[in-house]
């Protein structure tokens, strides 16, 4: 039963750039987060998503960031016009329904150069 | 909305020794969960150990064990017999309870370094 898988691990782009980072979660796990992570800080919330439907999306930037969960294919988490602020550690995690409890991936490494 | 503290930045112990660590956090919320997540090097974050709030008893697991003080809104983190191993950054997280989903509002984390 493989866990959430992210990728891709590490992702270099150029600022004005497009980044896409993709999430499958667990197998039988319907909701998917995402995370940011910046140089020496804890995680924080993005967004919370169900196949086809964002549930919060509460801790996403106004302007350039995007995410989606098809029902078909991983989740999504786009990120239009790079800048180098945008350079964290991206984490998506899933849970079954009605339970509690996560499993993470093991994060996507964002770099703006 | 809820609010999560960790002030020690960063600790050490020395290997086979015990240390704590210190969560405090803030909610208006009644039903909760309370986490603790490792992260070592490689990124991954590994969930250490959980207590609901509605539980007056402390959860352990093996080396690790919580002390929560739903009335303080405290939740420190002690961990037995330091192992090398245990050297990581710990994040201290809440959840409010939900029949859904429900975010993770995580610490700021403490680096814990295990010296041999």
């Amino acid at each position: 039963n493989a866990g959430v898988m992210q990728n891709p691990r590490h992702l270099v782009r150029r600022r004005g750039q497009e980044a896409r980072l993709r999430c499958s979660p667990m197998k039988g796990h319907s909701h998917v987060y995402w995370y940011r992570q910046l140089p020496e800080e804890g995680l924080k919330f993005m967004v919370y998503l169900q196949k086809e439907n964002i549930i919060d999306e509460s801790g996403m930037p106004k302007e350039r960031f995007s995410a989606e969960f098809p029902k078909e294919g991983p989740s999504i988490l786009r990120i239009q016009q790079v800048v180098r602020g945008d350079s964290a550690a991206y984490f998506c995690a899933s849970s079954p329904v009605g339970r509690v409890g996560y499993t993470f991936g093991s994060g996507t490494r964002l770099t703006v150069v | 909305a809820q609010t999560v503290t960790q002030s020690q930045p960063e600790m050490s112990v020395q290997e086979a020794e015990t240390v704590t660590l210190s969560c405090t956090y803030d909610t208006s919320e009644n039903n909760y969960y309370l986490f603790w997540y490792k992260q070592p090097p490689s990124r991954q974050m590994i969930l250490v150990i959980r207590q609901e709030a509605y539980k007056q008893q402390n959860a352990t697991e093996n080396r690790f064990s919580v002390n929560f003080q739903k009335a303080a809104k405290s939740f420190s983190l002690k961990i037995s017999d330091s192992q090398l191993g245990d050297t990581a950054m710990y994040f201290c997280a809440f959840m409010k309870h939900e029949t859904s989903g429900s975010r993770l509002t995580f610490g700021e984390g403490t680096q814990l370094t295990v010296n041999p």
